[in-house]
């Protein structure tokens, strides 16, 4: 399972864009990249997954570059909401008999956003 | 998105008890459960990942002993911590696969966790 690396800590205020960048250098050809979002004394919360490029849905952007070796997660306009810790995860989507599909949280991302 | 819910949300005992906490999906059948643990300002650790109908996966360093494993039904995964001491207190956190397709795993919804406080 490849490593992750991400800040430990961000700041922000409301209304800004935010921009988490996470290094993977060494994903696989077959691994994902996935970002969770969870407040304290909750579990995870699913945001974003992706492979390649850009991939965007209500919530947030995901870019990766054509190298795949980092990708960051863009959130529009955050909110004090927003003040969450974020965890950039990678692995395997495809099932198979060499991993189980399971998923490994690196340290995450704290932001906190403020008034 | 598919609902997992835990069960208690939070529990207190006294050390040298057992500990029983529940798993469930709710809309979902799901073959493989985790089990994770998370102490105060920490990320996530994987404990075990769990099969229905088969034993449990441990991660290295996880006392399969200590933190029994049940996934008896497809929709429910318990995990029980036997012998609770003071250091086991934590923050228990299940998750629940969805199923795939095309050979792709299924998503994967977390239960909102289980504090648990050993005194």
């Amino acid at each position: 399972l490849a490593k992750t690396t991400q800040p430990i800590s961000m700041d922000s205020y409301e209304g800004q864009e935010v921009n988490i960048t996470c290094s993977h250098n060494n994903i696989a050809t077959n691994d994902y990249i996935t970002w969770y979002q969870q407040f304290p004394s909750q579990g995870p919360r699913f945001i974003i997954q992706g492979y390649k490029t850009k991939v965007t849905n209500e919530v947030a952007s995901l870019f990766i570059p054509a190298d795949r070796k980092s990708s960051t997660l863009s959130l529009p306009r955050v909110s004090l909401s927003d003040t969450a810790v974020y965890y950039c995860l990678v692995g395997r989507a495809k099932a198979g008999s060499s991993n189980t599909g399971k998923l490994i949280f690196g340290q995450g991302t704290t932001l906190q956003v403020k008034p | 998105g598919a609902v997992v819910s835990q069960h208690p949300s939070r529990v207190i005992c006294k050390s040298g008890t057992s500990v029983k906490i529940e798993c469930r999906s709710l809309d979902f059948q799901a073959t493989t459960m985790f089990w994770y643990r998370q102490f105060p300002k920490q990320s996530l650790m994987l404990m075990a990942t769990s099969n229905e109908g088969s034993k449990a996966t441990y991660e290295q360093g996880v006392e399969k002993d200590k933190f029994l494993i049940n996934h008896a039904s497809l929709t429910l995964s318990t995990l029980t911590v036997t012998s609770a001491h003071p250091e086991d207190s934590s923050f228990y956190i299940c998750s629940a696969r969805a199923p795939g397709s095309g050979g792709t795993y299924g998503e994967q919804f977390f239960g909102p966790g289980t504090r648990l406080t050993v005194l």
